[in-house]
């Protein structure tokens, strides 16, 4: 089955960039997409297709995918952006796949 | 706009049978997929299944297969996920999903604001 790893948390001072990754085998060949999720709340897309937003979601965010690795990147990060982040990737043989999630810390 | 309204939450006992809804409003209810997705306390995003309420397509995440029930009635734009006999291991708050297919995979872009569901003695 195709996994998707995450780091636990990454913490990014106030105004600085955060980097997100998401690490699977070969996921560059893969589209990726992106959730949001605050606490007490439902996740929210922040980015489809590697690198594409819908609409109302900032242009600090934006999305990286290749080789082995995703990347989401938040720049000039907020306190609003705290957050959980999920990526998520669509495989032949596990279907839908969900990776473990990444708490960001503003500091 | 568009809209998923999940229904309100429930407290069960193990054993006891449930069935919870997403209502979809403001979009074409039977031209899009809806998936179910499990969120335990304290963790991560779990598939569970995905239906077309166009034709009652349904596929279940290998996981989930025999656990739950996934259905939808079109009439009244209503996707719904069922258990019929619950455990404690189900308590989780379980969010419903539009789902946007394309060539090579799918991704959730409008989310319900999610069902808690307590499953205790």
């Amino acid at each position: 089955s195709y996994e998707l790893t995450q780091p636990l948390s990454v913490s990014v001072a106030l105004g600085q960039t955060a980097r997100i990754t998401c690490g699977g085998n070969n996921i560059g060949s893969k589209n990726v997409h992106w959730y949001q999720q605050k606490p007490g709340q439902a996740p929210v897309l922040v980015i489809y297709r590697d690198s594409n937003r819908p609409s109302g979601i900032p242009e600090r965010f934006s999305g990286s995918n290749s080789g082995n690795t995703a990347t989401l990147t938040i720049s000039r990060a907020q306190a609003g952006d705290e957050a959980d982040y999920y990526c998520q990737v669509w495989d032949s043989s596990t279907d839908v796949v969900f990776g473990g999630g990444t708490k960001l810390t503003v500091l | 706009e568009v809209q998923l309204v999940q229904s309100g939450a429930e407290v069960k006992k193990p054993g006891e049978s449930l069935k919870i809804s997403c209502k979809g409003s403001g979009y074409s209810f039977t031209s899009y997929w809806i998936g179910w997705v499990r969120q335990m306390p304290g963790k991560g995003l779990e598939w569970m299944g995905i239906i077309y309420p166009g034709d009652s397509d349904t596929r279940y995440s290998p996981s989930f297969q025999g656990q739950v029930t996934i259905s939808a009635d079109k009439s009244i734009s209503t996707a719904y996920l069922q258990w019929s006999s619950l455990k404690a291991s189900d308590t989780a708050m379980y969010y419903c999903a539009r789902v946007l297919r394309y060539s090579v995979g799918y991704y959730m872009d409008v989310w319900g604001k999610g069902t808690t569901v307590t499953v205790s003695s």
